[in-house]
């Protein structure tokens, strides 16, 4: 069964913290992985999209790496800001057809 | 533009009515998904139009019923709902799903529904 899964499941950090938030999955045999942030209520913002034949992508504060034989992902969070708190989902594409399969999301909390 | 719009942004509805829910998105994406998302929980994959045909229904009950008009419309009609489909109603969109290269879905705000 591919399944994606985050730990922490919560995290709260002191502003200017570097972090590291976690996703495995279970198939190593996927298309792409994609990062997302997501508000209280609101919609999802993509923050970084890495194809299965990369092993990072890089946006401003932001760091994705991927390593498909260990069946991870990594986001790295430098200089955390409060404005960063919010809940980060990974979700892994496995075929063609779109389909994305959610981690459960980790709530990050980045104190003042 | 990576712009996803939905209306309403909010929706109650008694279990008789019927209700449309509206996506848009004029990026020039050949793909569209409507995904539910229950509070503290992960969006769950609903429906994918591919070039305007369905190509993914997630086993969804015909309650919810699916529409792509057109390459840059997307719409969920909703009829005979149970108070447990309340959700945020998510919309995506994404550049051809079914080439070599994989793309990114973007997704719009949501329609959040409470059904009574």
């Amino acid at each position: 069964k591919q399944e994606v899964t985050q730990i922490p499941a919560a995290l709260s950090v002191p502003e200017g913290e570097n972090l590291v938030l976690n996703c495995s999955f279970t198939d190593s045999a996927i298309y792409n992985l994609q990062w997302f942030r997501q508000d209280p209520g609101k919609g999802l913002t993509s923050l970084l999209l890495i194809q299965s034949s990369q092993r990072e992508q890089t946006s401003g504060r932001l760091n994705a790496s991927l390593d498909k034989s260990s069946g991870r992902s990594t986001l790295y969070i430098a200089a955390s800001q409060p404005g960063d708190s919010a809940t980060y989902l990974c979700a892994v594409r496995y075929n063609q057809g779109g389909k994305l399969i959610f981690g459960q999301g980790t709530e990050l909390s980045v104190k003042p | 533009d990576t712009e996803v719009t939905q209306t309403p942004k909010h929706l109650v509805m008694g279990m008789t009515n019927k209700k449309s829910l509206k996506c848009e998105q004029h990026m020039g994406h050949r793909a569209m998904y409507w995904y539910k998302q229950k509070a503290k929980k992960p969006p769950e994959l609903m429906f994918v139009y591919s070039y305007e045909k369905l190509s993914i229904n997630e086993s969804v009950p015909s309650r919810f019923s699916p529409e792509c008009p057109n390459s840059s419309l997307l719409n969920l009609h909703l009829h005979a709902l149970q108070p447990e489909d309340s959700a945020l109603y998510l919309c995506a969109s994404s550049q051809d799903p079914t080439g070599a290269i994989s793309y990114e879905q973007y997704f719009g705000p949501g329609t959040r529904l409470t059904v009574t």
